[in-house]
C-alpha cells in the first residue's frame, strides 16, 4: 500500500537550470507534505514543507507546489547547483489512531551536472 | 557536535545472533523514533517514544525491542536476526510529538545492518 509515490528514481539536470521533482499521493486525508534531502552516508534532513490548505510554499531557491485535485506535489529548485545533488524524499503526514505518522516515498536521486 | 548520533554505523552479523543499535540526541527533544529503510528504499516507522513512553509500535516482529532509558536515548535490540532484517536503520527525533504544526524530524546518519 504505497500511499506516497515518487515514480522517477533519478533525474539529471544541468547546473543553473531548474530541477523539478515530482510526488503523487493517494490519501486525500494527508495534512502536511514535506521534502527531505539525503546525502550519502547521512540521514535525511528537512528541506521544505507545505500545509494541505496551501498550494505553494517558497524558501529561497526551493519552492513546493501542491495540487490537491491531482493529488500531486512537486519540488522546484532554481537555479540548480552541484551541491543539490542528493536523494530527495517526499513525505506526507497522516493522523491515525490519534498519532501523526510520516509516510515516505522511495526517493528521487538528483544529479546536478557542472 | 552531532545532534542525533547512532552507533554502530555498520553492523555485519550472522543469522540467529542478537544485536543492539544505540541512539542518542543532544537536541533536548522529547520524542525519538526508529525507522527502517529496506532494499526497496521504503523508509518506514517502526517505533516512537515520547518522554520514555512508547507511543507508536508498528507491525514489527517482537524480535525487535526498543528501550528508552531516558528521553535522550533510544536503543534498538534485535533478537535472532534473520536475513530479511538487513536494512538501514535510522534513528530520529523531534521536539515534541509530531503534529500538523510541528512536523520536522531530525535524523541520525543510519546503521547499515547486514545479516549473513
Amino acid at each position: 500500500d504505497q500511499q506516497v509515490k515518487q515514480n522517477s528514481p533519478s533525474l539529471s539536470v544541468q547546473e543553473g537550470r531548474i530541477s523539478i521533482l515530482n510526488c503523487d499521493y493517494t490519501n486525500s486525508m494527508f495534512d502536511y507534505f514535506l521534502w527531505y534531502k539525503k546525502y550519502p552516508a547521512e540521514g535525511p534532513t528537512f528541506l521544505i514543507s507545505i500545509s494541505s490548505i496551501k498550494d505553494k510554499n517558497e524558501d529561497g531557491r526551493f519552492t513546493v507546489f501542491l495540487n490537491k485535485s491531482a493529488k500531486h506535489l512537486s519540488l522546484h529548485i532554481v537555479p540548480s547547483q552541484p551541491g543539490d545533488s542528493a536523494v530527495y524524499f517526499c513525505a506526507a503526514l497522516r493522523k491515525a489512531s490519534g498519532t501523526y505518522k510520516y509516510i515516505f516515498g522511495t526517493g528521487t536521486r538528483l544529479k546536478v551536472l557542472a | 557536535d552531532t545532534a542525533v548520533s547512532q552507533t554502530p554505523k555498520y553492523l555485519v552479523t550472522q543469522m540467529g545472533n542478537d544485536k543492539s543499535i544505540k541512539c542518542e540526541q543532544n537536541l533536548g527533544h522529547d520524542t525519538m523514533y526508529w525507522y527502517k529503510q529496506d532494499s526497496k528504499k521504503f523508509l518506514k516507522i517502526m517505533f516512537s517514544y515520547n518522554n520514555k513512553e512508547l507511543i507508536i509500535n508498528e507491525t514489527v516482529p517482537n524480535r525487535f525491542s526498543p528501550k528508552s532509558p531516558d528521553k535522550a536515548h533510544l536503543n534498538l535490540h534485535i533478537n535472532s536476526l534473520e536475513l530479511g532484517d538487513s536494512a538501514v536503520y535510522f534513528c530520529a527525533s523531534s521536539p515534541r510529538q509530531i503534529s500538523a504544526t510541528n512536523e520536522k524530524l531530525f535524523f541520525g546518519s543510519g546503521t547499515q545492518l547486514s545479516v549473513l
